[in-house]
């Protein structure tokens, strides 16, 4: 089984300050891959970021960065100088291998204030 | 490039009414397809995905079905709805999940 923990609901950042999202998984699987979502208002989800769990190099795609902590099966991401448009919820995911499908989170919801 | 669509945006159906939501994807074959079912606040439960053409895996078991006609056609349907039905109904494709999916836009259901 997979599993994905997403232990805060809701979040809140000042503009252009940064913030960190929390998320902690569990697979018996040795290759697995780890994706953050947002899902902003308007409801379309897109895919923020990837890990894949044999690479020890954190990923990064501008201003979003992942911390990826193998052995405490942590996976947090982190947002630099935060803009409105990040306002969204956030979906940490997990597929480990065999599995025909990715497990979610239940999302924390960040509102970036002006 | 690969696109995917989903429609209606959003659908009011009363209950016992039957149900339809299609999606397509386009620019690729053979993808692996998924219905998500997101319950207000909260995350996606999964509840169909297919791997082919009319190969269709169910995780969660309900009134409704899923069927893929097509190599890059997915339909999730219902005989009769519930009240319980009522949710924001997700599409999503990947080629393989190591890349992890493309959604559509959704549909927001409401069975009154």
């Amino acid at each position: 089984a997979q599993t994905v923990t997403q232990s805060q609901p809701e979040m809140s950042v000042q503009e252009a300050e940064t913030v960190t999202l929390s998320c902690t998984y569990d697979t018996s699987e040795n290759n697995y891959y780890l994706f953050w979502y947002k899902q902003p208002p308007s409801r379309q989800m897109i895919l923020v970021i990837r890990q894949e769990a044999y690479k020890q190099q954190n990923a990064t795609e501008n201003r979003f960065s992942v911390n990826f902590q193998k052995a405490a099966k942590s996976f947090s991401l982190k947002i630099s100088d935060s803009q409105l448009g990040d306002t969204a919820m956030y979906f940490c995911a997990l597929n480990s291998g065999g599995y025909q499908k990715v497990t979610f989170g239940t999302g924390t919801k960040l509102q970036v204030i002006p | 490039s690969q696109t995917i669509h989903q429609w209606p945006a959003t659908l009011v159906q009363p209950v016992g009414s039957p149900l339809s939501l299609e999606c397509t994807v386009e620019g690729t074959s053979n993808p692996n397809l998924y219905w998500y079912r997101q319950a207000a606040g909260r995350g996606l439960q999964l509840l169909f995905y297919s791997v082919g053409i009319g190969q269709i895996s169910s995780e969660v078991p309900q009134n409704l079905s899923a069927s893929r006609p097509q190599d890059r056609q997915f339909i999730l349907s219902s005989k009769k709805l519930l009240l319980s039905d009522s949710g924001f109904y997700l599409c999503a494709w990947s080629p393989t999940l190591n890349y992890g999916y493309t959604f559509g836009s959704g549909t927001r259901l409401t069975v009154v």
